[in-house]
């Protein structure tokens, strides 16, 4: 079992569609939980971040951890053609020596 | 700009042959991280540097090898290259402990 598992998709959705990303992990000591955004032949930039359980909202996005359930969500409201990208969820434990990714999922938003 | 900055862009070579990647990290960021990721896989951790020291390892060949300098900067050195090899090299950089990775814009290897 790996650490962290991410659907890898693809996801096509429509315009002003809400798309659901997720992520599980089994890691228990995970605490930091972040979500990155991966355009075609882009370095991944960092989109949420999150200590903790939770939820964490910016503008369209939100990001929910769940830790009980080692489990977080990355939801984007109204999407856009320009969110189709690769998202990857990453966690550590706090040393930044540590950080696991997911192997990121493909979404398309069509117009 | 993430402020991350690896070059070359991009690089076409031989098999066999050995090619040096350069990163240099976001202004006062200590720790330096290289990735591979090939076409439609995950990112593969390769190795990271802590101000000069090795810090951790991960699924890094025995061909490959990589150090940081004095100015932080770090280089990763490709060598007995094969076709396997070709991929997207990202460098990352990290300050505090837990605030996430600044990846650059990577190096695409071509292995011919």
């Amino acid at each position: 079992q790996k650490e962290v598992e991410q659907d890898p998709g693809p996801l096509s959705v429509p315009e002003g569609a809400i798309v659901s990303l997720n992520c599980t992990y089994s890691n228990s000591a995970f605490q930091y939980f972040m979500w990155y955004r991966q355009y075609s032949r882009k370095g991944p930039e960092l989109l949420m971040y999150t200590y903790s359980s939770g939820n964490k909202e910016d503008g369209r996005f939100t990001a929910q951890v769940d830790k009980s359930s080692k489990y977080i969500s990355l939801f984007i409201r109204d999407s856009q053609p320009s969110d189709s990208a690769t998202y990857l969820c990453a966690m550590s434990a706090g040393n930044n020596n540590d950080m696991r990714f997911g192997a990121g999922t493909r979404l398309t938003v069509k117009p | 700009d993430s402020g991350v900055t690896q070059t070359p862009k991009h690089l076409i070579t031989a098999t066999g042959q050995r090619v040096t990647l350069r990163c240099s990290p976001r202004s006062g960021d200590l720790s330096v991280y290289w990735y591979q990721q090939s076409l439609d896989q995950g990112l593969q951790f390769l190795i990271q540097y802590y101000n000069g020291e090795e810090r951790a390892k991960g699924n890094i060949l025995e061909r490959f090898s990589a150090q940081q300098f004095p100015d932080l900067h770090s280089e990763l050195n490709l060598s007995s290259l094969e076709l396997g090899d070709s991929a997207l090299y990202f460098c990352a950089s990290s300050g505090t402990a837990g605030y996430g990775y600044t990846f650059g814009s990577g190096t695409r290897l071509t292995v011919v």
